[in-house]
Order: structure tokens, then C-alpha cells, then sequence
């Protein structure tokens, strides 16, 4: 399925470096999700997006701002990151209705050096 | 807060066999979804079955059933007929009924190894 895509696919920065994860979805959805895949540990949900707007925002740290334009684009822009975020970024999206699943993207592998 | 529990880190089956992974929540409400995901080498997440917990009716889809016990809040998945293609991490995942964020709570995942 290529409804949610994630760009890039891999990425390496250093711990000063600026950078940015983008997401687009072509499915209609109106609720966009980033979220935190690291190893042994479950997917940690970071921000939620409905209709454009943040409705939760997960204590994640500073480092880390989302954005989102409109419905069909989500970002994460990094700035001064640490080693421990190095993970998987999952960005996903979802319709509006109640119980709707969640259509997630392949993801972005971060690796922080 | 709600939690999802995975109990089973890896679990292996012979092709054409069947097995089951397990999982168990933790709610206080009484309205929610529950769903599994395989998450193949690939990374992409991939919807495997959802149920609705309102429904006493167990969920299936084609080789891939659940067993929705609520008052035990348990949702395990059978995986019949086991496919090479079956190989992959699977995860249990809670959405509430209540509230605008739609979000989903996962458990740890479960590793599935299919035998040729």
C-alpha cells in the first residue's frame, strides 16, 4: 500500500545537524500521527494532528517539532538531537470516525551519531 | 491509563500449521477497539484485523481469526495454515471509543519465525 509515504527512508546526522522527516498521505484522512519506534520497546506515541491541528503532543522534547501544513502533510523537524533518538519514525493517518484504523507509512530509520 | 501487553516476544510455527499469539489489556472503559498489525522486514505496518468490543463476535479475516474474551480482556490472534510470508513482528494495539485523538496504545510485539 503506498497511501502514507515517509521520506527518507534512512537518514544519519550528527547531534548538531538540522533536518526534517516528511510524511504525505493520499487516502482522505483527516488525523495524522508521528510515532517513535525504537528496539525492545513499544511504539511510543509522540504527536497527534486532527483537521490540521495538535491534540496531543506526548512530552516529547523540545528537539523534536512537528508540523502540519494541511491534511495530506506531516513533518518532524529535528534539531540537536542525541544519540537515544536514533529509531524508527512512523508517521500514519486516519479518518475522522471513531474506531477508524490507523495506515501507517514504512517509516524513516534514524540513526544519530 | 489503558496498556497492552504482549507476553510472547518470539514464537515460531511450522508452514501449514497454526498458532496463536497473545495478548491481554488493561481498560477501564467499556467501549473501545482492539486491532493486530504485522510489521513484515519492509517496516510498513500493515492492518491484520480489528474488533470492535461492543460485538461479542469474534473477528475474521480469510486464515487470520481472534479470540475476544472482554471480561478476561484478552485478544489473541490464530494464524491458520501458517504462510512463509506470515513471518513478521505482530502487534496487539488498543484505540478507546471516547475522546478525538484516535490514537493507538501497542504492546511490546511478538516475533513470528514460520519453519519451511
Amino acid at each position: 500500500e503506498t497511501g502514507v509515504t515517509q521520506t527518507p527512508r534512512h537518514l544519519v546526522m550528527g547531534m548538531t545537524n538540522k533536518k526534517s522527516l516528511k510524511c504525505e498521505q493520499h487516502l482522505g484522512h483527516n488525523a495524522m500521527y508521528w510515532y517513535k519506534q525504537s528496539a525492545k520497546k513499544p511504539l511510543e506515541l509522540m504527536f497527534v494532528y486532527s483537521l490540521e491541528e495538535r491534540v496531543e503532543n506526548n512530552s516529547v522534547p523540545s528537539r523534536f517539532s512537528p508540523e502540519c501544513p494541511n491534511s495530506s502533510h506531516l513533518f518532524l523537524h529535528l534539531h540537536t538531537l542525541q544519540p537515544e533518538d536514533s529509531a524508527l519514525y512512523l508517521c500514519a493517518s486516519s479518518r475522522g470516525q471513531v474506531g477508524s484504523p490507523l495506515h501507517f507509512g514504512n517509516g524513516t530509520r534514524l540513526t544519530v551519531t | 491509563a489503558q496498556t497492552v501487553t504482549q507476553s510472547q516476544p518470539e514464537m515460531s510455527v511450522q508452514e501449514a500449521e497454526t498458532v496463536t499469539l497473545s495478548c491481554t489489556y488493561d481498560t477501564s472503559e467499556s467501549d473501545y477497539y482492539l486491532f493486530w498489525y504485522k510489521q513484515p522486514p519492509s517496516r510498513q505496518m500493515i492492518l491484520v484485523i480489528r474488533q470492535e468490543a461492543y460485538k461479542q463476535q469474534n473477528a475474521t479475516e480469510n486464515r487470520f481469526s481472534v479470540n475476544f474474551q472482554k471480561a478476561a480482556k484478552s485478544f489473541s490472534l490464530k494464524i491458520s495454515d501458517s504462510q512463509l510470508g506470515d513471518a513478521a513482528m505482530y502487534f496487539c494495539a488498543y484505540r478507546s471509543a471516547s475522546g478525538n485523538t484516535g490514537k493507538l496504545i501497542f504492546g511490546q510485539g511478538t516475533t513470528l519465525q514460520v519453519k519451511p
